[in-house]
């Protein structure tokens, strides 16, 4: 079972440069989630989807841009990076139904940016 | 704003004691509380979870108190092992606002054998 699959794994930019992080999910989750982690911060919410072709902010959107065209895919675009994008960047899906949520987040690996 | 905050950053136990690490959260809306362990170079995990309407939850060695009148819970690992060595996160989420999770800043426990 893949679960959640995130690509690529690791990825250096330079200052300025744009690219996208892809997110899939295996499972039929109707939510998506985007969290970075940094040191002595924990993880902190991006964006995230209650279902397919919707979006919302989290805590920290600002510099980041996100999609979900298809239920399985939640891509997080980032459109003119900078050194304070420097992170490890976590998607996460979760399923809840009506009147019985699990609350569970799924997490995949992770993908390490550097933003020169 | 910090929403859920965790204590201690990083903690060092001796194999077969008592690891203890606490959370206290602001908002009364959260009603799932949540612990992840994470382990080097991967993904957070569910490790157990807790909901208000009762006071403490068991599983194996690990297990969660929760005060809801002081909005704090705790995570206590049992006979802890170097196996268990790993940074922990509290977190907690509720019905408003889309499910979100919102983590506390984690917790680097080592266990030393």
């Amino acid at each position: 079972n893949a679960g959640v699959t995130q690509t690529p794994k690791f990825r250096v930019l330079k200052t300025g440069q744009s690219m996208t992080l892809l997110c899939a999910q295996d499972m039929n989750h109707e939510y998506m989630y985007w969290y970075r982690q940094d040191p002595g911060m924990g993880l902190r919410l991006i964006h995230y989807s209650v279902g397919e072709g919707t979006t919302a902010k989290g805590e920290v959107p600002d510099g980041y841009n996100v999609s979900r065209l298809k239920k399985q895919n939640f891509l997080l675009g980032l459109e003119s990076a900078a050194p304070s994008q420097t992170s490890v960047y976590f998607c996460a899906s979760s399923h809840h139904a009506s009147g019985s949520s699990t609350g569970e987040l799924f997490f995949g690996e992770g993908s390490r940016l550097t933003v020169l | 704003q910090q929403q859920v905050k965790q204590s201690p950053q990083s903690l060092i136990v001796q194999k077969g004691g008592i690891s203890i690490i606490n959370c206290a959260y602001e908002n009364t809306a959260f009603d799932y509380f949540p612990w992840y362990q994470q382990f080097p170079g991967k993904g957070p995990a569910l490790l157990i979870a807790i909901r208000p309407d009762v006071s403490e939850k068991k599983e194996g060695r690990f297990t969660i108190s929760f005060n809801k009148s002081a909005k704090q819970f705790s995570l206590h690992i049992m006979d802890s092992q170097p196996g268990d060595s790993a940074t922990y996160f509290c977190a907690a989420s509720g019905h408003t606002g889309g499910f979100k999770t919102i983590f506390g800043a984690g917790t680097r426990l080592f266990v030393k054998a």
